[in-house]
């Protein structure tokens, strides 16, 4: 089966780091973009960019650009979405979501981040 | 880039047919045939309906079908099902990078 697995929700403070991550299965991981996407509470769908596994290439949303960074792990089949300091405004769902063509077509369950003092 | 136009809610009795549109510009929608539609259940992750503005993928109903008229593309619901409930949004490739892409708002469909 091809499938996505993303990390565990995670509760953080502002100002902490943190990375999550996102596991392949079913495919040939390093033939595929990863898509990171962005569900702040009650709101819409948006692009964060992208991540090529096989060479690490990345490709970020400019309105994403310099506030997070995107690495992968081709050993492990796994790609990562990482913030040095987080922001309150930071909280949402993070979705990973594989590229196929321009459209995603598999993609991971999610994971919670939510950033409160 | 600016996300696409969705109207935040549709609306329809079983059996009976519902739209959705999603307008962009001629740099998006309009520009290239990239146009994707995805379903969304309440705390689920979004599950890939219609790419390439008519394409389904295996194991999407018939009854889901997609099409693009100028700047403006459509998400038609046929024979509307209790179980089609849910929030829908389109997407678009939408630049010359081979990268960029932009959502939809988002449409909440209620089968009444």
């Amino acid at each position: 089966e091809v499938q996505l697995v993303q990390s565990g929700a995670e509760v953080k403070q502002p100002g902490e780091s943190l990375k999550i991550s996102c596991k392949g299965s079913g495919y040939s991981f390093t033939s595929y973009w990863i898509a990171w996407v962005r569900q702040m509470p009650g709101k819409g769908l948006e692009w964060m960019g992208f991540i090529y596994p096989g060479d690490s290439d990345t490709r970020y949303s400019p309105s994403f650009q310099g506030q997070v960074a995107f690495s992968a792990d081709k050993s492990i089949s796994t790609a990562y979405l990482q913030w040095s300091s987080l922001k309150a405004s930071d909280t949402a769902m993070y979705y990973c979501a594989r590229r196929d063509g321009r459209a995603f077509d598999i993609w991971g369950q999610g994971t919670k981040v939510t950033v409160s003092s | 880039q600016s996300a696409l136009t969705q109207p935040p809610s549709a609306s329809g009795s079983p059996g009976q047919s519902v739209t959705i549109s999603c307008t962009g510009t001629s740099s998006d929608v309009g520009g290239y045939n990239y146009v994707s539609w995805y379903q969304q259940y309440p705390g689920k992750a979004p599950k890939l309906m219609i790419y390439e503005v008519s394409k389904r993928p295996s194991g999407v109903p018939d009854r889901f079908s997609g099409s693009k008229s100028g700047n403006t593309a459509s998400l038609t619901v046929s024979g509307l099902q209790a179980e089609d409930e849910a929030d829908y949004y389109c997407s678009s490739y939408a630049g010359s990078n081979n990268f960029d892409v932009v959502f939809g708002g988002g449409t909440k469909l209620t089968v009444l």
